[in-house]
């Protein structure tokens, strides 16, 4: 069965510091890959997406980026986080053929101070 | 991608059924309706889809009108687990999640 990982669960930052949250996925192989943030109280919003490896696609910009060094992993990062960067930064995976059909991970609880 | 209006909360008691609606008047004839739900502090959760048909499985049925403007998710029996945010998302791209209902299962 398919399971993703994401790390770490909490993060608290100063800012300017910079930032990495890694996510990977086991049993599957080329999935769509996803990064979603949800700021307090409101929706999830789509940053990134990538269909394979080194193919990054952005939906907001901002200061973070994303990237994708192998099949199964996703990167976020920042070279200096805002405080409006704090939320919950959610990584997702899904198949091309369905690709609204998508599996979350548990998260990462990001708080900018 | 086609809106989608649904009731901000609901309460259900423990051991009854959820109907949760969602309305999508603008739906085209390939969008698909797909239902998320998000516990608190988790991730979203995909619960279920389906383009005309009613569809069932381990976690709910999906009740679609025959004119596919509203859509009605069904929990059988709803357990205090089951209390989350519910996303209707109708579309054919990517995922946009809106405000949801709020379910509260309660004893």
């Amino acid at each position: 069965s398919q399971t993703i990982h994401q790390w770490p669960a909490t993060l608290v930052q100063p800012v300017g510091s910079p930032l990495s949250l890694e996510c990977t996925v086991e049993g599957t192989s080329n999935p769509n890959l996803y990064w979603y943030r949800q700021a307090a109280g409101r929706g999830l919003q789509l940053l990134f997406y990538s269909v394979g490896i080194g193919q990054i696609s952005s939906e907001v910009p901002q200061n973070l980026s994303a990237s994708r060094p192998q099949d199964r992993q996703f990167i976020l990062s920042s070279k200096k986080l805002l405080l409006s960067d704090s939320g919950f930064y959610l990584c997702a995976w899904g198949t091309g053929l369905a690709p609204r059909e998508q599996y979350f991970g548990p998260g990462t609880r990001l708080t900018v101070t | 991608d086609a809106k989608t209006t649904q009731p901000p909360s609901m309460d259900c008691a423990e051991g009854r059924a959820a109907n949760l609606p969602c309305n999508h008047s603008t739906i085209s004839g390939n969008e698909y309706v797909y239902w998320y739900r998000q516990i608190h502090s988790q991730g979203p959760q995909y619960i279920i889809h389906g383009l005309k048909n009613n569809e069932t499985n381990e976690m709910a049925s999906l009740i679609i009108t025959e004119d596919r403007k509203s859509s009605t998710l069904i929990l059988p029996h709803a357990t205090l687990r089951d209390t989350a945010v519910y996303y209707c998302i109708v579309g054919g791209g990517k995922l946009i999640f809106g405000q949801g209902t709020e379910l509260s299962v309660k004893p």
